[in-house]
């Protein structure tokens, strides 16, 4: 089955960009998404991006996709301390299944 | 944009009893919803899909019998954790998705603690 896998944890100062990574086993993927969430609260959905395309931009948020290497990235430009969450990459398999992946604690201090 | 609205936002029982947590699409009809399941500091897993009109669809190693899905109408879905013990204490996320080309969208999640 699909695996997904995230970095834990990522650390970055106020005003930096913040780059979370995300790779994927499925070549058939179609879509696959971005979503943040808080502490004891459901997802939020951030982004998300079809298998055909490269490149997303929506405001601060980056999404960039190498299918060839099978690796999902979403970059946060001028991270704010309210940027600071769990952030899931997950992979639609095609089946209407999403397949998450382990989350990136992202911690922005001031 | 597509709402999703889960109720109870938490909810304590005692071993023994049952909870039933409802899944509602505000906005736009959902023929199908997802029930997924998260333990602290890890992620989700579904549990099961939930289908308007007919059988959820569960996944391996979840009892049917234990959390009940009722799927009666296109803007509700209904988990029922039956004769709940401790080990069901979880944090559980429904989710839909208002069309194809359209991303998932997941309710506040509805944490459940067994005492």
């Amino acid at each position: 089955g699909e695996d997904v896998e995230q970095s834990l944890f990522l650390s970055v100062r106020e005003g930096d960009s913040s780059v979370i990574n995300c790779t994927y086993t499925d070549s058939s993927s179609t879509y696959l998404y971005w979503y943040k969430q808080e502490p004891g609260a459901g997802l939020q959905l951030l982004t998300y991006i079809f298998s055909n395309m490269d490149m997303k931009q929506d405001q601060r948020l980056t999404v960039l996709l190498n299918k060839k290497d099978k690796h999902l990235s979403l970059r946060i430009a001028d991270t704010q301390t309210g940027d600071s969450a769990i952030y899931f990459c997950a992979v639609d398999t095609g089946f209407q299944k999403l397949v998450f992946g382990t989350g990136t604690r992202l911690l922005v201090s001031p | 944009g597509a709402v999703v609205s889960q109720h109870p936002s938490w909810v304590i029982c005692k071993s023994g009893t049952s909870v039933k947590i409802e899944c509602r699409s505000l906005d736009f009809q959902a023929t199908t919803m997802f029930w997924y399941r998260q333990f602290p500091k890890q992620s989700l897993m579904l549990m099961a899909t939930s289908n308007e009109g007919s059988k959820a669809t569960y996944e391996q190693g979840v009892e049917k019998d234990k959390f009940l899905i009722n799927h009666a109408s296109l803007t509700l879905s209904t988990l029922t954790v039956t004769s709940a013990h401790p080990e069901d204490s979880s944090f559980y996320i429904c989710s839909a998705r208002p069309g194809q080309k359209y991303g998932y969208t997941f309710g506040s999640g509805t944490r459940l603690t067994v005492v």
